[in-house]
């Protein structure tokens, strides 16, 4: 069965500072998805960035990367100039077959 | 453009009252929903998905059901609600080669 671990349970940084997020999966599957999702106070989930396990290209959106390790099987979120807005819980999360499997959260923390 | 809307925002609820939590898809046919549960401070956990219409797969056993009457809309319901029933419920449409979407969420709280 896949799994998703973020061992990071809490984080916080100063504003401004670029933070790692971490993230391992485990999976026997060769095709599949990866996304960070955060989660700011008011619940609403939303997409940060998304990777295909076929591209070995890194996924890049405006100040959020991904360190994406097929073989370690590590898929870790940098956030670069962080911002008081990006405190939030960020998920990592895995897709295959229909099944979205979630890590149990990084609550990220920018203190200004 | 292709949004989800999830209604009501904000649900209280007596012990052994009914549920009815609706989500709808615009812009889109034939989508793949999924409601999830969120515990405070917890992730999420998929309780149903529904690759279409009348087509309903349940991941967890519990007091909940979901159906799909039309194509773009996914309900889920209970006939008697349970203390342990309370929590965040967030409707998600999966949108191909993107990812998912969510609504804005349904905070559910038995009394």
């Amino acid at each position: 069965a896949q799994t998703v671990t973020q061992s990071q349970p809490e984080m916080s940084v100063q504003e401004a500072e670029t933070v790692t997020l971490s993230c391992t999966y485990d999976t026997s599957e060769n095709n599949y998805y990866l996304f960070w999702y955060k989660q700011p106070p008011s619940r609403q989930m939303i997409l940060v960035i998304r990777q295909e396990a076929y591209k070995q290209q890194n996924a890049t959106e405006n100040r959020f990367s991904v360190n994406f390790q097929k073989a370690a099987k590590s898929f870790s979120l940098k956030i670069s100039d962080s911002q008081l807005g990006d405190t939030a819980m960020y998920f990592c999360a895995f897709y295959s077959n229909y099944q979205l499997i979630w890590g149990a959260g990084t609550k990220l923390i920018i203190k200004p | 453009s292709q949004t989800i809307h999830q209604w009501p925002a904000t649900l209280v609820q007596p012990v052994g009252s009914p549920l009815s939590l609706e989500c709808t898809v615009e812009g889109t046919s034939n989508p793949n929903l999924y409601w999830y549960r969120q515990a405070a401070g917890r992730g999420l956990q998929l309780l149903f998905y529904s690759v279409g219409i009348g087509q309903i797969s349940s991941e967890v056993p519990q007091n909940l059901s979901a159906s799909r009457p039309q194509d773009r809309q996914f309900i889920l319901s209970s006939k008697k609600l349970l203390l342990s029933d309370s929590g965040f419920y967030l409707c998600a449409w999966e949108r191909t080669d993107y990812g998912y979407t969510f609504g804005s969420g349904t905070r559910l709280t038995v009394v």
